[in-house]
């Protein structure tokens, strides 16, 4: 089955810095959604992309969509600590199966 | 509202046993689904329910029973607990499609020994 696969697995990073997170998937897709999970707690919607917009901004976060590619970047900007999570982005298959496939996350670790 | 809520948080069971893990959400969502989340995993979906009395298999169906008598609620029975069934479980919600922003509950954590 389609996956989203997150790269890298971990990234730590200084307070105020960038954070650039990145998602590959296989086939086709309708629309890629990112999410964050603090620890030990549920999946927090972050953003949705459809495939077609190329870029999409909420805050400080920033995502881009390559479906040349099948690719996805996720940027933080100015990060701070309570950004220290993990990012999961999840796509759909675009013959509309109302099935989300997950990738295995990024572990960010932001340090203040 | 209180958005989507699981019970138990946690639970612990014998290998054999069955159970069921409640799932319920009052935002008046058409689409549930139920994922597991293995550690240093993402999540995998077990079951999803476009609406009451409409349910589907997700990757990993297999041990695993649900039905959608209502939009409010969406439980998942294990039907023979098995020790590969150790997970943390997340039900999750959204307006009308999983192409919809999906809220999550905060998760049951699940132990089978």
């Amino acid at each position: 089955s389609q996956q989203g696969e997150e790269d890298p697995q971990a990234l730590s990073i200084q307070e105020g810095e960038n954070a650039t997170m990145n998602c590959s998937y296989k086939t086709s897709i309708n629309n890629l959604q990112w999410y964050r999970q603090n620890s030990g707690r549920g999946l927090v919607h972050l953003i949705l992309i459809r495939s077609n917009e190329r870029e999409k901004h909420s805050g400080r976060l920033r995502v881009t969509l390559d479906t040349s590619k099948k690719s996805s970047s996720l940027l933080i900007t100015a990060s701070r600590a309570a950004d220290t999570a993990s990012y999961f982005c999840a796509t759909d298959a675009a013959s509309g199966t109302y099935k989300y496939i997950f990738g295995t996350g990024t572990r960010l670790k932001v340090l203040a | 509202n209180a958005g989507v809520t699981q019970t138990p948080k946690f639970q612990v069971l014998k290998t054999g046993q069955s159970m069921t893990l409640q799932c319920a959400q009052d935002m008046n969502h058409e689409y549930m689904s139920w994922y597991r989340q293995d550690p240093g995993m993402g999540l995998r979906l077990i079951h999803y329910s476009v609406g009451a009395g409409i349910t589907d298999q997700g990757e990993v169906p297999n041990g695993y029973n649900v039905s959608r008598s209502t939009t409010e609620d969406f439980p998942l029975r294990l039907l023979s607990a098995a020790p590969s069934q150790t997970s943390v479980y997340f039900c999750a919600s959204s307006y009308s499609s999983a192409t919809d922003e999906q809220f999550f509950g905060p998760g049951t954590r699940l132990t089978v020994l």
